[in-house]
């Protein structure tokens, strides 16, 4: 198993420009996360879906758009790119999200927005 | 929603002392209490959690307490080597609510050797 696998492993934007990060599981999962780590700071979640179809927000969600048309796909989209968006993505996926099961985390996107 | 709080945010030991990070967290209702490990440019990867019916638990060098009354736990790392030098973070989450996981700001731990 690959795990879970984002693209790209990095990027610059510049201010106003849209692009969407992949992130893919290969391990069964139904529920996939996206997370944003600011430098010094801890993990905040953007979004999340417990199954193909559903997604729901996170802490900071605003800026962003998700889908979930698969259970092994959970594209990031970030819609007209601004500074504070500066940061690294991580997508994670665990099993069933009975909240005892560890994140599988991606390798993460190192996103900076001039 | 759940707020969790980690101190310190940077912590300095020799090899071979014991390491302390402490977290706090605001919501009664959470039950389970992973620690990840992060080393620099890499992923978190989870070293140890506990759940609410248990107050201690213990892996090789490393364990976490819980405290539901005062609600805080802890994470002690004992014989620390350079390879323990990592940034740590706890998280705090209610069972069977998605996985919500809450995390705290991260302690960066620097083991000289």
């Amino acid at each position: 198993n690959a795990g879970v696998t984002q693209t790209p492993k990095f990027r610059i934007l510049k201010i106003g420009q849209s692009m969407t990060l992949q992130c893919a599981q290969d391990m069964n999962h139904n529920y996939m996360y996206w997370y944003r780590q600011d430098p010094g700071m801890g993990l905040k979640l953007i979004y999340y879906s417990v199954g193909a179809g559903i997604t729901d927000k996170g802490e900071v969600p605003n800026g962003y758009n998700v889908s979930r048309s698969t259970t092994e796909d959970f594209p990031l989209r970030l819609e007209l790119a601004a500074p504070s968006q500066t940061s690294v993505y991580f997508c994670a996926s665990t099993k069933r999200g009975g909240a005892d099961e560890k994140l599988f985390f991606g390798s993460g996107t190192q996103l900076s927005v001039l | 929603g759940e707020n969790v709080e980690q101190h310190p945010s940077t912590l300095s030991v020799q090899e071979g002392d014991s390491a302390v990070i402490k977290c706090t967290y605001s919501d009664s209702a959470s039950n389970y209490f992973p620690w990840y490990k992060q080393e620099l440019g890499k992923r978190p990867q989870l070293i140890i959690d506990i759940r609410s019916n248990v107050g201690e638990k213990k892996d090789q060098r490393i364990a976490v307490t819980l405290n539901k009354t005062a609600k805080h736990f802890s994470l002690h790392i004992t014989e620390t080597q350079p390879e323990d030098s990592a940034v740590y973070f706890c998280a705090a989450s209610i069972t069977n609510a998605g996985n919500m996981l809450t995390f705290g700001g991260g302690t960066r731990l620097m083991v000289k050797p």
